[in-house]
């Protein structure tokens, strides 16, 4: 059973181009998460979704960022019009369902760049 | 800002003795914690978890105690191994607040041969 994947594990950007991170979760799971982390610090929460649904994006910025998960394929987290701010390791973990005890699993994470 | 910190931000042990890594939260409401191991360049990974109605779980070499009086989460590692060197977070899941889990900021964990 593969775990959670996410591409490009490493994508470079210059300032103001645009950043598409990908997540498939694990086989079964209906939902996913975004977190942020930048050098030395811990996981921040962005977003999570269930399939064609945003349940809770209160950690995601309210502009240039979005994330989707449609009925078909992985879940997409873009940054448009990236700045050098944006330079972190965004991890996805997905999760079987909405029980509060269930674990997330998550994946190898994308290191993005923004030059 | 995090509910969740970390006392020490570096532990170092000698191979073989036990490593304790300590985690203060202030959301007493927390109902679910979580302990997860980084490797450098990887996702974090589940080591145990335990829930708020529970003060000890015990996992394979892992113990996870929590003091819910003084907000307190720890780790326990016995007979720490070169390849427990990483850094380690606590996380916590406040059930009104959703699936979001809320990280604290690490402690690394260096062993020493």
């Amino acid at each position: 059973n593969a775990g959670v994947m996410q591409n490009p594990r490493h994508l470079v950007r210059r300032r103001g181009q645009e950043a598409r991170l990908r997540c498939s979760p694990m086989k079964g799971h209906s939902h996913v998460y975004w977190y942020r982390q930048l050098p030395e610090e811990g996981l921040k929460f962005m977003v999570y979704l269930q399939k064609e649904n945003i349940i809770d994006e209160s950690g995601m910025p309210k502009e240039r960022f979005s994330a989707e998960f449609p009925k078909e394929g992985p879940s997409i987290l873009r940054i448009q019009q990236v700045v050098r701010g944006d330079s972190a390791a965004y991890f996805c973990a997905s999760s079987p369902s909405l029980e509060v005890y269930n674990e997330q699993f998550f994946g190898p994470g994308t290191r993005l760049t923004v030059l | 800002g995090e509910s969740v910190g970390l006392h020490l931000p570096t532990l170092s042990v000698q191979e073989g003795d036990n490593s304790i890594i300590n985690c203060a939260y202030s959301n007493s409401a927390s109902d679910y914690f979580i302990w997860y191991k980084q490797e450098s360049g990887k996702g974090p990974q589940f080591i145990i978890d335990i829930r708020s109605n529970m003060d000890k779980r015990q996992g394979q070499r892992v113990t996870v105690l929590l003091n819910k009086t003084v907000k307190h989460l720890s780790l326990q590692i016995a007979a720490t191994q070169p390849g427990d060197s990483a850094v380690y977070f606590c996380a916590e899941k406040v059930k009104e607040y959703g699936n979001k889990l809320v990280f604290g900021a690490g402690t690394i964990l260096r062993v020493k041969s």
